[in-house]
Formats: C-alpha cells, sequence, structure tokens
C-alpha cells in the first residue's frame, strides 16, 4: 500500500537559515509527489510537484525538491528562510486507482517555525 | 476571487445533530473532493466526485453524506454528529481525475461537536 513517512514532526530554524524537510514514501510503480504547505486557518496550497525527468524540481517561494529513487525519498529545500515560511508542510504521494479514481495520499505534516 | 470557497468556516454543535457544510468552486474544474483533517494535522480524503458522479468513497461512516447538485458544487451533510467527528474539513477542487492534477483546496470548516 501507498504510504508518506514524514519523520519530523516539528523543525525550528533560525530566519536566514537553510531549510531541509523530510519525505519518504512507499509506492510499487513511479510516484507522483507533491509538497503542500499549510498556513495557520488555511487550507492547502502546492509548492512544487514531480511526476517526472528533472530529479530537482523548483516550485514557488524559492523552495525545491529532489526526487531520490534509490532512497525513497523526496525532500524539500530552501536556502534561506523567511519569517513568512512558518507554517505546516505535506508531503504526498498520488496513488492511481481503479477506472478513473486517483487519490492523493498525505504524510503526517512537518511544523516548520522560524526562529527571530 | 476566491477559487474554492467553504461554508460555514466554523460550526460548534451538539452530538446527535445533523449538520451540512458547503462546497463551490469557480475554476471550472470537473473533480471535486472532501477531505478530514484530525487534530493531528492528519489529512484523509473520504469522497471525490467527478462531474457529479462519485468516485472515491473511503471508508467512512454511512453518518456522512456527500451531495453534488452540480460540479461546480460538493456539499456534505453529516448525521447524528458524534465527539469523533471534531475535524476541519477541506474540500478541494481538480481540472480532472488523473493523479498528475493540482488539488486545490478551500479554507476548511472547523467542525466542534460537543
Amino acid at each position: 500500500a501507498q504510504s508518506v513517512t514524514q519523520p519530523d514532526i516539528h523543525i525550528t530554524v533560525s530566519e536566514g537559515a537553510s531549510l531541509e524537510l523530510r519525505c519518504n514514501y512507499s509506492y510499487g510503480a513511479t510516484p507522483y509527489l507533491f509538497w503542500y504547505v499549510q498556513s495557520p486557518g488555511q487550507g492547502l496550497q502546492l509548492l512544487l510537484k514531480y511526476f517526472s525527468g528533472d530529479t530537482l524540481v523548483q516550485g514557488i517561494k524559492g523552495f525545491e525538491a529532489e526526487f531520490k529513487r534509490s532512497q525513497s525519498s523526496f525532500n524539500l529545500r530552501k536556502p534561506s528562510v523567511h519569517w513568512s515560511d512558518a507554517a505546516e508542510y505535506f508531503c504526498a504521494v498520488g496513488a492511481a486507482g481503479y477506472s478513473s479514481a486517483s487519490k492523493i495520499i498525505f504524510g503526517s505534516g512537518t511544523r516548520l517555525s522560524i526562529r527571530p | 476571487d476566491t477559487a474554492v470557497s467553504q461554508t460555514p468556516k466554523y460550526l460548534v454543535t451538539q452530538m446527535g445533530n445533523d449538520k451540512s457544510i458547503k462546497c463551490e468552486q469557480n475554476l471550472g474544474h470537473d473533480t471535486m473532493y472532501w477531505y478530514k483533517q484530525d487534530s493531528k494535522k492528519f489529512l484523509k480524503i473520504m469522497f471525490s466526485y467527478n462531474n457529479k458522479e462519485l468516485i472515491i468513497n473511503e471508508t467512512v461512516p454511512n453518518r456522512f453524506s456527500p451531495k453534488s447538485p452540480d460540479k461546480a458544487h460538493l456539499n456534505l451533510h453529516i448525521n447524528s454528529l458524534e465527539l469523533g467527528d471534531s475535524a476541519v474539513y477541506f474540500c478541494a477542487s481538480s481540472p480532472g481525475t488523473g493523479v498528475s492534477n493540482e488539488q486545490f483546496f478551500g479554507p476548511g470548516t472547523r467542525l466542534t461537536v460537543l
């Protein structure tokens, strides 16, 4: 069965420091991978996605992620965080389903706090 | 212009009551979803509709009944509310059913059952 693991529940980094959020997935075929961000009291917004091709994908707000098949990982990175990046981050894998039904399976999320 | 909107934003009610949450999208998408986010932030799909037809129905109690009057609307009706139904419910939409389609989320409805 498909699954997503985000091993870090909560991470605190200083403003201006670099960031890496970890994500490991379990999926039998080539996965569709996503990172979403949820700001407090808001819905989720897509940061970036990977389907195929270049394993380093660029997203919005200066984020990037790298797909590593050998490690079943899709870690999210940002070179320099801003206070506005404080939010909950969700990694997700897209699972092709029966007939036309497909669904996204989310990890449990990593809460990012920014130290001034 | 709000792309995916939900009403109400907050809903506080007593156990045993029946309540509805409404969702509307103005993106022209064919596919809509309901997700439940529990107190630990775990987000799980409940239902998906494509052009008003139910295509995903996860293991959800039959007290939950989605209804799609047209492809821009997907409402969620919950009968006989229980304490465990307290959560944030998110509506989402996407252009199609394929897993590569980006899903656009509403702001959520925080349901509290007392």
